[in-house]
């Protein structure tokens, strides 16, 4: 069974500009969540996609969006980039809405 | 927002100690995670909390969900070079669609 999957690894964007970042689930879960992490803090909630619809969103402004597909993988889109945008994004999937939250192992975001 | 204050901060023991940190919150939570990421990765799941009181172990990990559902800890005994990293304790609510994260517990085992 294969665990979730995140790409790329690295990026490095200049401020402006726009990034796209790419999530697979496991196997057999439906839902997928974002998460922000600073260096040195917990992840942050950005927002949740559950059967292709988005289920929830925390405190992040619109030029932050989402997309998840039929197989259940998904995008994070971050328009304007800033270089407060700096971090570690995170993809978690569960199983269903209510169940435990499993994650990738990230993406390295670095905005100059 | 919701917060999780989670303590403490940073701990450096010696190769065989016991560990014990916590989390408390201003809000009720329906489920308390406890996590560990180390550098590079992305957190791995310890242990999952449903019933307010349930204590659960796995292997030398044991956690609690509080009696007020606002707190939970972890304990680790007899630990081990790599038990080393960040542990964080999340809280989830009836919506179920969130995770809210403590800043994280960093530990450090000097063998």
């Amino acid at each position: 069974e294969t665990g979730v999957t995140q790409s790329p690894t690295h990026l490095i964007k200049t401020r402006g500009q726009q990034v796209t970042l790419r999530c697979s689930s496991q196997s057999g879960h439906n839902t997928v969540s974002w998460y922000q992490q600073a260096l040195g803090q917990g992840p942050q909630f950005i927002f949740q996609y559950y059967r292709e619809e988005e289920n929830g969103r925390g405190n992040f402004p619109p030029r932050f969006s989402g997309l998840q597909f039929p197989n259940y993988s998904s995008e994070l889109n971050v328009n304007a980039l800033e270089l407060d945008d700096s971090a570690l994004y995170l993809c978690a999937s569960s199983l269903g809405l209510m169940d435990e939250q499993y994650f990738g192992p990230g993406t390295r975001l670095t905005v100059t | 927002g919701q917060q999780l204050n989670q303590s403490p901060q940073s701990m450096f023991i010696q190769e065989g100690e016991d560990v014990s940190m916590n989390c408390t919150s201003s809000s009720i939570f329906n489920t308390w995670l406890w996590y560990k990421q180390e550098p590079g990765e992305g957190p791995v799941l310890l242990i999952a909390l449903y019933k307010a009181g349930e204590l659960t172990s796995n292997g030398r990990l044991t956690a609690q969900f509080g009696i007020t559902r606002k707190d939970s800890f972890l304990n680790i005994s007899a630990s081990i070079p790599s038990d080393v990293g960040i542990y964080f304790c999340a809280g989830q609510d009836n919506a179920g669609n969130m995770l809210t994260f403590g800043g994280g517990t960093r530990l450090m085992v000097k063998p």
